[in-house]
């Protein structure tokens, strides 16, 4: 059973543009929402996590919004960069530090 | 200072063959993950370790794996009787403490069963 579900599958995104990817989950028992980067031949790398307890949260370039009730997150990258460009995924988890529930993927290029 | 560690990095083995994979987390963390990752696909979780007992392993899809960690540091995933399906990437992951960290991954390990 897919518990979140990602979206888009890939995305291209011309230099200094918005990338944004969604992914919406089903477990309300969810509280603890990380969003991973991973280059090829790379173990996914901790980007930014948000708690339900707020509605967005930023660092840096990224940021993340955050809907309870609509049981949605998504991830935008503000003036993106080529070097931006690898796959990224969304998760989940029932308590900060418990096992990850993962979406499938969203494979970004950043156009030069 | 240094990260997770996985090896071997990349393993290929024959049908109904037996494999160990390797995981040293990072120094003085005391929760260990596993993960494996299909091609185009997000990780799915396997076990978790907290020091040396597995406190959740309902991600292991069958008793042909097993994991250990004797020590409460470094992990070993144990598949027997391998199958085609097996063929994946192996993520390991670990963190300061369970209920409060960041999960912090290794590279992996390339499995690939022929």
């Amino acid at each position: 059973q897919q518990q979140v579900k990602q979206s888009p599958q890939s995305l291209i995104v011309q230099k200094g543009g918005i990338s944004i990817i969604n992914c919406a989950y089903e477990n309300t028992a969810f509280d603890y929402f990380p969003w991973y980067q991973q280059f090829p031949g790379k173990g996914p790398a901790l980007l930014i996590a948000i708690r339900p307890d707020v509605s967005e949260k930023k660092e840096g370039r990224f940021t993340i919004s955050f809907n309870k009730s609509a049981k949605q997150f998504s991830l935008h990258i503000m003036d993106s960069q080529p070097g931006d460009s690898a796959t990224y995924f969304c998760a989940a988890s029932v308590e900060y530090g418990n096992k990850l529930v993962f979406g499938a993927g969203t494979i970004l290029r950043v156009k030069s | 200072g240094a990260g997770v560690s996985q090896t071997p990095s990349n393993k290929v083995t024959e049908k109904g063959k037996y494999v160990e994979l390797r995981c040293d987390p990072i120094s003085g963390h005391t929760a260990l993950y596993w993960y494996r990752q299909s091609l185009g696909q997000g990780p799915e979780f396997l076990i978790y370790f907290q020091g040396t007992g597995a406190a959740d392993d309902s991600g292991l899809p069958n008793d042909r794996f097993f994991a250990v960690r004797p020590e409460g540091s470094v992990s070993t995933l144990k598949i027997q009787r391998t199958e085609r399906g097996d063929s994946a990437v192996y993520l390991c992951a670990s963190s300061l403490r369970k209920g409060g960290d960041t999960q912090y991954f290794g590279p992996g390990t390339r499995l690939t069963v022929l």
